[in-house]
């Protein structure tokens, strides 16, 4: 088992469309957790963070983690071709540093 | 304020040479990390520093190897080159220990490619 799991892809949206990616860990010990978009030939982007169980929101993003399920999501609200982009979800233990990525999502959004 | 900055931007390198990379942190940030991006295998953790001493690694060979300065800079080297190194090297930095909630902020990224 993979320790960061991502929802396979890639994901197709129509533009002004939610599109909902998720993100799924091994180590209950995990303690942060981000977002980050990587559009090709560039470096990621922190876009999200969140620490505490619920929902967590910044103008079209929205992050909800679970702990109990191990679960951490993002929500993209009214999505643009301007999106459009890698998305990787990245979890961090005890380590300071180190973080653990997932494989990434491939997000298209479609006008 | 200026983000994390990474040179060389690109790097060609033969089979058996060695190189160095370097990293300046955002201003005020003490911990550095570096990461190795290749589409097989993603994103990677190779080290962290922070007060000029390792505090985490990853599982690369000994190739692999980092210093930071008592100016938070920190250089990444990798010795002996395989064609397998070929990657984006990627340099984060955060604020660091006491610090909670800081996430890390990448540079640009590195471009090595070893033939």
């Amino acid at each position: 088992q993979k320790e960061v799991e991502q929802n396979s892809g890639p994901l197709s949206v129509p533009e002004g469309a939610i599109a909902s990616l998720n993100c799924t860990y091994s180590d209950r010990g995990s303690q942060s957790f981000f977002w980050y978009r990587q559009y090709s030939g560039k470096s990621p982007e922190l876009i999200m963070s969140i620490y505490s169980n619920g929902d967590k929101e910044d103008g079209r993003f929205t992050a909800q983690l679970n702990k109990a399920s191990q679960y951490v999501s993002l929500l993209i609200r009214d999505s643009q071709p301007s999106d459009s982009a890698t998305y990787l979800c990245a979890v961090e233990g005890t380590s300071y540093g180190k973080l653990t990525f997932g494989q990434g999502t491939i997000l298209t959004v479609h006008p | 304020k200026a983000g994390v900055t990474q040179t060389p931007r690109y790097l060609i390198k033969t089979r058996g040479q060695q190189v160095t990379l370097s990293c300046s942190p955002i201003s005020g940030h003490r911990s550095v990390s570096w990461y190795q991006q290749t589409p097989g295998q993603g994103l990677q953790f190779l080290f962290e520093y922070f007060s000029e001493t390792q505090r985490n690694k990853g599982n690369f060979p000994g190739r692999f190897s980092g210093r930071q300065f008592s100016n938070s800079r920190s250089e990444m080297n990798v010795s002996t080159l395989e064609l397998g190194d070929s990657a984006l090297y990627l340099c984060a930095s955060s604020l660091g220990a006491g610090e909670d909630n800081s996430p890390l902020h990448f540079g640009n990224g590195t471009r090595l490619t070893v033939t």
